[in-house]
């Protein structure tokens, strides 16, 4: 039983314009969400995260925003750019302490 | 300053086998994580080690274990390798148990044929 979901294994956008990746989860448990950006061959690399007393949070180009009411978060990219084409990963756990449950990722292709 | 480490890149086993891998914390780190990555999907919580005791652990069989040594680094040993365990093995390092900063080596490709 998936309990962090990404329904879309891939996503190509224009360069300069908005990427939105999606994420739902079904634990009730989880209170802190991240996400993780990944290279071919290298490991996940922190990208930013959001605590559920919190409804969004911004790093820049990037934003997350939490729905816990329909368990939903979305990560927005802009201006999307060539070198944020990578495998997206939404994050789960219950505390900064607990296990993370990782969805199975999402594959942003950002064209030139 | 290094960044977490792990060994092998690379590793090919056979069936029933034992397998042995290597993660060295990012410095500084005092909590190493494990993970298994299957193809196409997310990773997968093994276990995490802090005090040299494993303090956590995720829905795997006891084929699965770890030890941490006084220095930090850590490694997984996998006991009757089976052709499903076939995986990116990524280790992830952190301070005092946290687990919402964590910073992943490159992993070790491991094929059981």
């Amino acid at each position: 039983d998936q309990q962090v979901k990404q329904n879309s294994p891939s996503l190509s956008v224009q360069e300069g314009r908005i990427s939105i990746l999606n994420c739902d989860y079904t634990n009730s448990m989880f209170d802190y969400f991240l996400w993780y950006k990944k290279y071919p061959a290298e490991g996940p690399t922190f990208l930013i995260s959001i605590s559920s007393i919190k409804d969004k949070n911004e790093d820049g180009r990037f934003t997350v925003f939490l729905n816990k009411s329909a368990k939903h978060l979305s990560l927005h990219i802009v201006p999307s750019q060539p070198g944020d084409s990578a495998v997206y990963f939404c994050a789960a756990s219950a505390t900064s302490y607990d296990k993370v449950i990782f969805g199975p990722g999402t594959s942003l292709s950002v064209i030139p | 300053d290094a960044g977490v480490t792990q060994s092998p890149t690379h590793l090919i086993k056979t069936r029933g086998q034992q397998v042995t891998l290597r993660c060295s914390p990012k410095s500084g780190h005092d909590t190493v994580s494990w993970y298994q990555q299957a193809l196409g999907q997310g990773p997968q919580f093994i276990f995490q080690y802090y005090e040299e005791e494993e303090r956590q652990r995720g829905n795997f069989p006891d084929r699965f274990s770890g030890h941490q040594f006084p220095n930090y680094s850590s490694e997984l040993n996998v006991n009757a390798l089976l052709l499903g365990d076939s995986a990116l093995y990524l280790c992830a390092s952190s301070l005092q148990l946290r687990t919402d900063t964590q910073y992943f080596g490159p992993g070790t490709r491991l094929t059981v044929l």
